[in-house]
């Protein structure tokens, strides 16, 4: 069966700290991969999204960027955080009935 | 661009009663998916339900039902004997098939949904 990760579960960081997000997905292969961030009372935002190794599409103009080295891991990077970047951030996979499956998420707190 | 509207942002339901949720979304695609899922106090997302538009059939899902109206664009979700585990943030999402950009999930912004004992 397929399971998906996500680390940290938890970061505290402050403004103008690098980040760096990891998602890793077992049991498929080739899938594609979503980042998505939820604020807090909101409902889920995609940030990025990629079909294939090094293949990154990016749906909102931000200050983060991410990258996909291996088939199954994504990650999601800043150089620099702002205040903004707090949130729940998501990983998620996508089935082969066009549904997805989210990883446990990661909280990141800028301070 | 597709949009979803969940016009609840809090249900209550008592203990074995039945409660629904509703979601309307916009589109000018013929072709798509929806979906519910469910995110409780953890966060972690959970899928719930899905309805292909091709299809006139409602999905079921055990305890979970959904009242798909195309024409009216009108997605709910029924949960029938609720369960105090079944308190969490209720999200409806749209999915287009065809185009660009057809990969992302839109979502609504959700419905608290408590279950009282």
């Amino acid at each position: 069966s397929q399971t998906i990760h996500q680390w940290p579960a938890t970061l505290v960081q402050p403004v103008g700290s690098p980040l760096s997000l990891e998602c890793t997905v077992e049991g498929t292969s080739n899938p594609n991969l979503y980042w998505y961030r939820q604020a807090a009372g909101r409902g889920l935002q995609l940030l990025f999204y990629s079909v294939g190794i090094g293949q990154i599409s990016s749906e909102v103009p931000q200050n983060l960027s991410a990258s996909r080295p291996q088939d199954r891991q994504f990650i999601l990077s800043s150089k620099k955080l702002l205040l903004s970047d707090s949130g729940f951030y998501l990983c998620a996979w996508g089935g082969t009935s066009y549904e997805q499956y989210f990883g446990p998420g990661t909280r990141l707190t800028v301070t | 661009a597709q949009t979803v509207t969940q016009s609840q942002p809090e249900m209550s339901v008592q203990e074995a009663e039945t409660v629904t949720l509703s979601c309307t979304y916009d589109t000018s695609e013929s072709d798509y998916y929806l979906f519910w899922y469910k995110q409780p106090p953890s966060r972690q997302m959970i899928l719930v339900i899905r309805q292909e538009a091709y299809k006139q059939q409602n999905a079921t899902e055990n305890r979970f039902s959904v009242n798909f109206q195309k024409a009216a664009k009108s997605f709910s979700l029924k949960i029938s004997d609720s369960q105090l585990g079944d308190a969490a943030m209720y999200f409806c999402a749209y999915r287009r098939l065809r185009g660009g950009s057809n990969y992302k999930l839109t979502f609504g912004k959700g419905t608290l949904l408590t279950v009282n004992p």
